[in-house]
């Protein structure tokens, strides 16, 4: 079983839908959650990160975490043609904070116009 | 300001070479981190460098090696390629590598090993 586990997907909305994308993990030490989103032939950019359980938002994205459920989220609201990509979620442990990232397997995320 | 850059983009090797990859981080930053991204099991952490000492490192077999330079740039090597070790490597760059740091990823080297 993979430490952190995420829908492959494909996952296709209509433009303006809200986007739900999650990851579970199972390690209880990690303690910095972050989503990265990959567009086809780039690496990854970083979109947000968090230290702490509850929400946390940047324009049309938010963050959620709950750490008692080892369950994270990533909401963008008023989803458009460019959102298109892969969002992938990312979490490290307290002593190595972002320089070794634990990736979920990223959802390929559609948005049709 | 430039991003992460890396050379080459693509690269094709037969089983049994060796390949060195290289990437040059953001003016600046001081930290390199390694990943290799493939199909099934998507991005993984290999190593990480900083000031030239290599501080983490991933579940990786020794056939994978880094370093990195006085001017922070940062090689990686495999030998004895295998063709499970066909992949996108990233290298991405942040200031010190601390928690507060953004990791800023270059576009990858695609390699194909046949």
């Amino acid at each position: 079983q993979k430490e952190v586990e995420q829908d492959p997907g494909p996952l296709s909305v209509p433009e303006g839908a809200i986007v739900s994308l999650n990851c579970t993990y199972s390690n209880s030490a990690f303690q910095y959650f972050m989503w990265y989103r990959q567009y086809s032939r780039k690496g990854p950019e970083l979109l947000m990160y968090t230290y702490s359980s509850g929400n946390k938002e940047d324009g049309r994205f938010t963050a959620q975490v709950d750490k008692s459920s080892k369950y994270i989220s990533l909401f963008i609201r008023d989803s458009q043609p460019s959102d298109s990509a892969t969002y992938l979620c990312a979490m490290s442990l307290m002593d190595t904070g972002r320089r070794a990232l634990t990736f979920g397997s990223g959802t390929r995320l559609q948005v049709q116009p | 300001k430039a991003g992460v850059t890396q050379t080459p983009r693509y690269l094709i090797k037969t089983r049994g070479q060796q390949v060195t990859l290289s990437c040059s981080p953001i003016s600046g930053h001081r930290s390199v981190s390694w990943y290799q991204q493939t199909p099934g099991q998507g991005l993984q952490f290999l190593f990480e460098y900083f000031s030239e000492t290599q501080r983490n490192k991933g579940n990786f077999p020794g056939r994978f090696s880094g370093r990195q330079f006085s001017n922070s740039r940062s090689e990686m090597n495999v030998s004895t390629l295998e063709l499970g070790d066909s992949a996108l490597y990233l290298c991405a760059s942040s200031l010190e590598g601390v928690t507060t740091d953004t990791q800023y990823f270059g576009p990858g080297t695609r390699l194909t090993v046949l």
